[in-house]
């Protein structure tokens, strides 16, 4: 399995501002997927972010509102732009164990806007 | 798009009872994975299959991937209160690598 660290853990915002969550993972991983967790439901992919190539995103998700950076194989970035009270949710980064399809996910940035 | 119906919603039961969850859909998966959420935690893998009719145990849970490759089954046996929590099925559509997450089933358990 890998140790994945998220940081911040919750945050507060105010609407109209945005928000960078970082993700950390302690070993090298080709895919990392970010996925959306809106209150009381189940979780949502938004992006793939590949190294050295833009993210993929899934329906209903854009680059605009949701941009992804993957500098190298052990991080990346998702920034919520330009925030509303319905980005309130918890966001979830996630890596899979090499050669399967079993995933490993941190353990999430608490976001509530105001 | 594909979609999987998760059931029960939710379950509130007695220490030391068996617990059934299921997952199904109209579409045909590879694999199909379990997880479990704790508040405030993302969700920790329980178990994967990969195969179909493939019973397989982690502990006092088992799962089971269905014969038609469109349902999967999570029984966790003499259930104890660390047990609590949101159970999810996952599927992988396509080989895709990406996940797709059923509604979750809030499990309660009473002392």
């Amino acid at each position: 399995s890998a140790v994945i660290s998220q940081k911040p853990s919750r945050d507060i915002c105010q609407r109209g501002t945005s928000l960078t969550i970082q993700c950390q993972v302690d070993s090298q991983v080709t895919m990392m997927f970010w996925y959306r967790q809106q209150p009381g439901q189940s979780l949502t992919l938004i992006a793939t972010a590949n190294q050295g190539s833009e993210a993929t995103y899934e329906s209903g998700f854009v680059i605009d509102k949701f941009p992804i950076s993957r500098p190298n194989l052990t991080f990346s970035t998702l920034t919520v732009s330009n925030m509303s009270p319905e980005d309130s949710s918890i966001y979830l980064c996630s890596v899979p164990l090499d050669n399967t399809f079993e995933q490993f996910f941190g353990p999430g940035t608490r976001l509530t806007v105001l | 798009g594909q979609q999987l119906n998760q059931s029960p919603q939710s379950m509130f039961i007695q220490e030391g009872e068996d617990v059934s969850m299921n997952c199904t859909s109209s579409s045909i998966f590879n694999t199909w994975l379990w997880y479990k959420q704790d508040p405030g935690e993302g969700p920790v893998l329980l178990i994967a299959l990969y195969k179909a009719g493939e019973l397989t145990s982690n502990g006092r849970l088992t799962a089971q991937f269905g014969i038609t490759r469109k349902d999967s089954f999570l029984n966790i046996s003499a259930s104890i209160p660390s047990d609590v929590g949101i159970y999810f099925c996952a599927a992988v559509p396509s080989n895709t690598g990406k996940l797709i997450f059923g509604q979750g089933t809030t499990l309660q358990v009473k002392p």
